[in-house]
């Protein structure tokens, strides 16, 4: 059965450095959408993405967050400068158009130092 | 403004016994409401959701306007049901605080 993929499984990352993390969506998605659970914490959405384009973002993606489909498989999540409150898990997920159920990606850990 | 409660952060049951995972949710419109479980090391991974009315791995949730809540229930838990359950409402991808279930032999 097909399932969406990420990397790095985990990241230890300096404060004030870039970080890319990595999805690989189900082939026939067309919907993909960034979420963080920062530890204890609930899920928070992020940002969707489709049609190459941001179709919604919540108030957690400011002007450092960005995402981007650099080719016709991975769908990547930058931070630009990460500060210790991104230390979080960011999970992907995809979705068929039409379509309303997500499948989720096994998460990145990213933990900013 | 709209939110989704999950009131209890940690659920404890005996294998057999009933289980009830509450959920509440705060929507002006129409909700599309959803149950997802993350079993220990796995991915966040869909278990059901109310437009389907099915039930899976013997869960149920109904849809309750009158009360706004989505509780899910299993009439017999058993120990693989131990996991953490996540009620979303997909309408603003909100999730709610999610419950810890545990399941004692």
């Amino acid at each position: 059965e097909p399932e969406v993929t990420q990397t790095p499984s985990h990241q230890v990352t300096q404060m004030g450095q870039e970080v890319i993390l990595r999805c690989v969506p189900i082939s026939n998605h067309l919907y993909f959408y960034w979420y963080r659970q920062i530890l204890g914490q609930k899920v928070e959405f992020l940002v969707s993405f489709y049609n190459n384009e941001i179709s919604e973002k919540s108030e957690i993606f400011d002007d450092q967050f960005s995402v981007e489909r650099p080719d016709g498989s991975n769908f990547t999540l930058k931070i630009r400068s990460t500060k210790l409150e991104d230390s979080a898990m960011y999970f992907c997920a995809s979705s068929e158009p039409g379509e309303e159920t997500q499948y989720f990606g096994p998460g990145t850990r990213l933990l900013v130092l | 403004a709209q939110r989704v409660t999950q009131p209890e952060k940690l659920l404890s049951v005996f294998k057999g016994a009933p289980v009830e995972l509450k959920c509440n949710y705060s929507y002006s419109g129409s909700p599309e409401l959803f149950w997802y479980v993350q079993y220990s090391r796995q991915r966040l991974q869909l278990l059901l959701r109310h437009i389907s009315r099915e039930s899976i791995k013997g869960f149920t949730a109904d849809l309750n306007k009158g009360e706004t809540s989505f509780h899910l229930k299993k009439p017999f838990a058993q120990e693989e049901d131990s996991a953490m359950y996540y009620c979303a409402l997909h309408n603003d991808m909100r999730f709610g605080a999610g419950t810890r279930l545990t399941v004692k032999p």
